[in-house]
This record gives structure tokens, sequence and C-alpha cells, in this order.
């Protein structure tokens, strides 16, 4: 089974506009970490943010908040107020503290910001 | 502090050559890996280590050899290079077992196997 799972390959947004980023897990280790990672067309890897499985309250980062629902095991980015440069691949990985310390990354969403 | 360099940028080479891509980070980070990136499949791991001398295979390991000697140097081994190869490598580093650690990536090797 997948460990990360992103069910849009491809989104678009308004500038200014507001828009979430779906993302799935699944672990059974009691110890985790949910990352997002942007990848503009240069291909750097920029990390934007990080959701402890035991934080109690969503992350936050500028723009960038994450929709932490650890029952429905899903950890969905929210941009807010869209600008030309957010257009990017968005990618979801995530950390097992217990078992390998491997990261685990989705297959990616791309969003192209409408002007 | 240069974080995590990769060399060389770009290689090209032909089926059943072989050649070592570079990684060397300055922070101290015990975990170090390997991914490949191909379109529509998101970063794939292929080795990891979690110390000098400590090696483990990952997801796509076939056709690769690591090693690490020291705690800063991940070199990246292709055997007998094939075109299925061929995609974008990304060396990353992190500090391990800490409650909270990103990967640092290195910027990329981008690898044609012709």
């Amino acid at each position: 089974a997948q460990k990360i799972t992103q069910t849009q390959p491809g989104m678009f947004v308004q500038e200014k506009e507001a828009v979430t980023l779906d993302c799935t897990y699944d672990t059974s280790d009691p110890s985790y970490g949910l990352f997002w990672y942007k990848q503009p067309s240069s291909g750097e890897m920029i990390f934007l943010i990080y959701q402890g499985s035991y934080d109690q309250q969503n992350a936050t980062e500028g723009r960038y908040s994450l929709n932490f629902q650890k029952a429905r095991k899903s950890a969905n980015l929210v941009i807010s107020a869209s600008q030309l440069g957010d257009s990017a691949m968005y990618f979801c990985a995530m950390r097992e503290w217990d078992t390998g310390n491997q990261f685990y990354f989705g297959t990616g969403t791309s969003l192209t910001v409408i002007p | 502090n240069a974080g995590v360099t990769q060399t060389p940028k770009f290689q090209v080479l032909k089926t059943g050559q072989s050649m070592t891509l570079q990684c060397a980070q300055d922070m101290n980070h015990e975990y170090m890996s390997w991914y490949r990136q191909d379109p529509g499949m998101g970063l794939r791991l292929i080795h990891y280590s979690v110390g000098a001398g400590i090696t483990d295979q990952g997801e796509v390991p076939n056709g690769y050899n690591v090693s690490r000697s020291t705690t800063e140097d991940f070199p990246l081994r292709l055997l007998s290079a094939a075109p299925s190869q061929t995609s974008v490598y990304f060396c990353a580093s992190s500090p391990y077992r800490a409650t909270y650690n990103e990967q640092f990536f290195g910027p990329g090797t981008r690898l044609t196997v012709l």
C-alpha cells in the first residue's frame, strides 16, 4: 500500500485565492512527522511546513498551513492568497520515527497560479 | 555552510558505463539518502544511511551501490548504466532520531543514459 497518496496531479488557482492540496498517509507507527516540499521549475526542493503526529494544533508558516486530521490520516496543505511564484510541484512526505526513519514521498501535485 | 552539495549537475553516459555521483553535507547529519525522481512518480528512495559504516536499501536499489565511510560523504555508484536509470537524482540529509528533522536536499544531478 502507498504510504503517501496525493490524488491531484494538477491544480489551478486564481491569483490571490486560497488553494488546498490533498495528502493522505498510511502508517501504524504512532510517532511520525508530515512534511510538505515545493519544487519550482528550477528543480530544487524547498521545505515548507512540518506537522508532528503529537502536535495538537495545525502547523502554520506564513501563507502555508497544514490541515491535519489525524483520524482521517490526512495532511492537506493550504496556501492562502496565492501568488504567481507559488506555481510549482508540491510533494507531501512522511517520516516514521519508530520504524526505520525513512522518508516517504507522494507523487506530487502540480499547481499553476493564473493571473 | 554549504548544506548538501552534489556533483556533477549534469551527466550523459552510454549504456554499460559506470560512474559515481558525489554527495557531501557539512551539517554533521547522521542520516543521508539518495532518491531518484521520474515524471509522475515522485521521489523514490534508492539507498540510505544512518551513520558512517551503515547503509540500507530503499525502494529501488537495483543497479546502484553506496558506501558511507565518513559522516560527510555519501556517494552513489551506478555499476553498469542502463537507459532506465535516466532520471534526476537527489541526495538529502537530516538529523537522525530527533523530534523534528526535515530533510535538506542537494540541487540534484540530471543523468541521461543513452
